[in-house]
């Protein structure tokens, strides 16, 4: 079947690193991604990864383990602004991506 | 320029009407999508089409009916509303071939069956 796993709350502190753990199984691989989604508005991308090792992006990096179907986001220097649901899809072989829950995360001062 | 956009942002209405959301977008993408969000949050695809012609249909009930009538354009018309209809419904668009056809987002519409 296909299933994203992905922890549903973290909580950290403005300035601390934190990272975000998703466990995939997808029909197929066709890449994953990272989704920022803050209440009340639409997911907007962050990172793709398809290829195994770190993807860095300013204070955002992810990070593919295709053999362990895992990923994980790490957000550095943390600001209050990033306080948002992060999403981790899964695309599969038929150009669907399919989403986890999301992890709520609270940035604490 | 907005890039996805969608209409309206909110609806409420009562259950057993119907109700139509509209969403175009000017990226000049392919593919566009509907996903419905719940109450947990959780993003489900609905549908896809790629230049007017369907390529997936999840299992939703036939009361749900997209409709394209060009590329840029992909509405949503859902009769006989029910309660557990409430959502947040988000249109997307992508275009094959590039990054595997990563996502932009519409606002969404959020709506409400009373």
């Amino acid at each position: 079947g296909q299933n994203i796993d992905q922890p549903t709350e973290m909580t950290a502190t403005e300035g601390a690193i934190v990272q975000i753990n998703c466990t995939y199984q997808t029909s197929g691989f066709n890449g994953l991604f990272w989704y920022q989604q803050h209440a009340g508005e639409a997911p907007t991308f962050l990172s793709y990864n398809v290829l195994d090792g770190l993807e860095e992006k300013g204070r955002f990096s992810s990070f593919l383990s295709r053999s362990k179907g895992y990923s994980y986001l790490l957000l550095k220097e943390l600001q209050m602004k990033d306080s948002a649901s992060y999403l981790c899809a899964g695309g599969d072989n038929t150009d669907k991506l399919i989403f986890g829950t999301g992890t709520r995360l609270q940035v604490f001062p | 320029d907005t890039a996805v956009s969608q209409t309206p942002k909110y609806l409420v209405t009562q259950m057993g009407n119907d109700k139509s959301i509209k969403c175009e977008q000017n990226l000049g993408h392919d593919t566009m999508y509907w996903y419905k969000q719940d109450s947990k949050k959780f993003l489900k695809i609905m549908f896809s089409y790629n230049n007017k012609e369907l390529i997936i249909n999840e299992t939703v009930p036939n009361r749900f009916s997209p409709k394209s009538p060009d590329k840029a354009h992909l509405n949503l018309h859902i009769n006989s509303l029910e309660l557990g209809d409430s959502a947040v419904y988000f249109c997307a668009s992508s275009q094959p071939g590039t990054r595997a056809d990563t996502q932009y987002f519409g606002p969404g519409t959020r709506l409400t069956v009373l």
